[in-house]
């Protein structure tokens, strides 16, 4: 596609589910990367992918953040037994490696 | 220390007036940097790149990197309203891009 597209664009589950934020990148775009941002906050950096293989994957908080590209294209960020704290903007990112990275519009994650 | 700051402001110049937003980064060999514009309930938008010593100007915008001090600017000329937004500073140190927490900047006409 023309852009970044991230899927859903707003998400509301209960406390202890488990969600799956969807990341579709720029057509040839061989690096990805996972944000999550707070109200105020800059971006905090969670992953980064260069193709299929995640590169440097020291953003995620604990273990039940997951991500995974499996063709080098889409990505799913998983994250399991969601608590309050998990609720944020969570941004994905596509570049051709080295150079500025451009974002999709977000998915909003609430969780009650 | 942070990867990457910046000043949260908010930084208020009148219409017009040259805004200067400024960065500071810790890992000396980083190579690659970038200037990003966020805008409220919106997300960030790639603004400028820098990979090199000196200036790099594209249009009211203008990129300055300073790599002995660690430094990064972005200097906006002929401020308009519409250059409202949080300015996220971004640098990669290594393989991953990191940003700072962005610097509020408030164009008053």
């Amino acid at each position: 596609g023309a852009g970044v597209s991230q899927t859903p664009s707003n998400k509301v589950t209960e406390k202890g589910k488990y969600v799956e934020l969807r990341c579709d990148p720029i057509s040839g775009h061989t690096a990805l990367y996972w944000y999550r941002q707070s109200l105020g906050q800059g971006p905090e950096f969670l992953i980064y992918f260069q193709g299929t293989g995640a590169a440097d994957d020291s953003g995620l908080p604990n273990d039940r953040f997951f991500a995974v590209r499996p063709e080098g294209s889409v990505s799913t960020l998983k994250i399991q037994r969601t608590e309050r704290g998990d609720s944020a903007v969570y941004l994905c990112a596509s570049s051709l490696g080295g150079g500025g990275a451009f974002f999709g519009q977000g998915t909003r994650l609430t969780v009650v | 220390q942070k990867e990457v700051e910046q000043n949260s402001g908010p930084l208020s110049v009148p219409e017009g007036a040259i805004a200067s937003l400024n960065c500071t980064y810790s890992d000396r060999g980083s190579q690659s940097f970038f200037w990003y514009r966020q805008y409220s309930g919106k997300s960030p938008e790639l603004i400028m790149s820098i990979y090199s010593n000196g200036d790099k100007e594209d249009g009211r915008f203008t990129a300055q990197l300073n790599k002995a001090s660690q430094y990064v600017s972005l200097l906006i000329r002929d401020s308009q309203p519409s250059d409202s937004a949080t300015y996220l500073c971004a640098v990669i140190p290594g393989n991953k891009l990191v940003f700072g927490a962005g610097t509020i900047l408030r164009v008053k006409s």
